[in-house]
């Protein structure tokens, strides 16, 4: 099957750092992505890894680990804004793409 | 604007009913996805089009959904007798060709009462 987990909700404050972890199995791999959700909007691409190691981004990182199915996007010096939901998506073999439930972060003055 | 765009914005509609989501995608992208979100959900994949073709529509849940794209750009989402259950908001995306981000649209909120 077909599986992508993250934690559900997470807290941080404002100016501190926070990293979302996301745990996959699929029945393919070409590549893993991050995208931001502001609550009733479009989710928007933040980050692609399909080798392992990280990618930074400004505030953003994100890494992959292939062989133990494993990423994680950390942000750096939280804003207010960057309140939202974070989702983890996995694109199989063939761009069908696997969406996890996403990561609700409030970030706290 | 040069992004997605998708109509209507809202459709609420009954059971039983037949209904169509319209999706334009960005000038010249190839690639054009089909996803549902339910609240608190993540986007849940349906169809996948490379041009005109279907390259991939095992996401669609069962065949009172269909979709098309005839000419490469515009795609139309149909659903036909709606269940309350396909209630949900229908998000479109695109991406070139050879890209990997792909950019989403507003989404159309669906409500089947």
């Amino acid at each position: 099957g077909q599986n992508i987990d993250q934690p559900t909700e997470m807290t941080a404050t404002e100016g501190a750092i926070v990293q979302i972890n996301c745990t996959y199995q699929t029945s393919g791999f070409n590549g893993l992505f991050w995208y931001q959700q502001h609550a009733g909007e479009a989710p928007t691409f933040l980050s692609y890894n399909v080798l392992d190691g990280l990618e930074e981004k400004g505030r953003f990182s994100s890494f992959l680990s292939r062989s133990k199915g494993y990423s994680y996007l950390l942000l750096k010096e939280l804003q207010m804004k960057d309140s939202a939901s974070y989702l983890c998506a996995v694109a199989n073999y063939g761009q069908n793409f696997v969406f996890g439930p996403g990561t609700r972060l409030s970030v706290l003055p | 604007g040069a992004g997605v765009s998708q109509t209507p914005s809202n459709k609420v509609t009954e059971k039983g009913k037949y209904v169509e989501l319209r999706c334009d995608p960005i000038s010249g992208h190839t690639a054009l996805y089909w996803y549902r979100q339910s609240l608190g959900q993540g986007p849940e994949f349906l169809i996948y089009f490379q041009g005109t073709g279907a390259a991939d529509d095992s996401g669609l849940p069962n065949d009172r959904f269909f979709a098309v794209r005839p000419e490469g750009s515009v795609s139309t989402l149909k659903i036909q007798r709606t269940e309350r259950g396909d209630s949900a908001v229908y998000l479109c995306a695109s991406s070139a060709r050879g890209g990997n981000e792909q950019f989403f649209g507003p989404g159309t909120r669906l409500t089947v009462l």
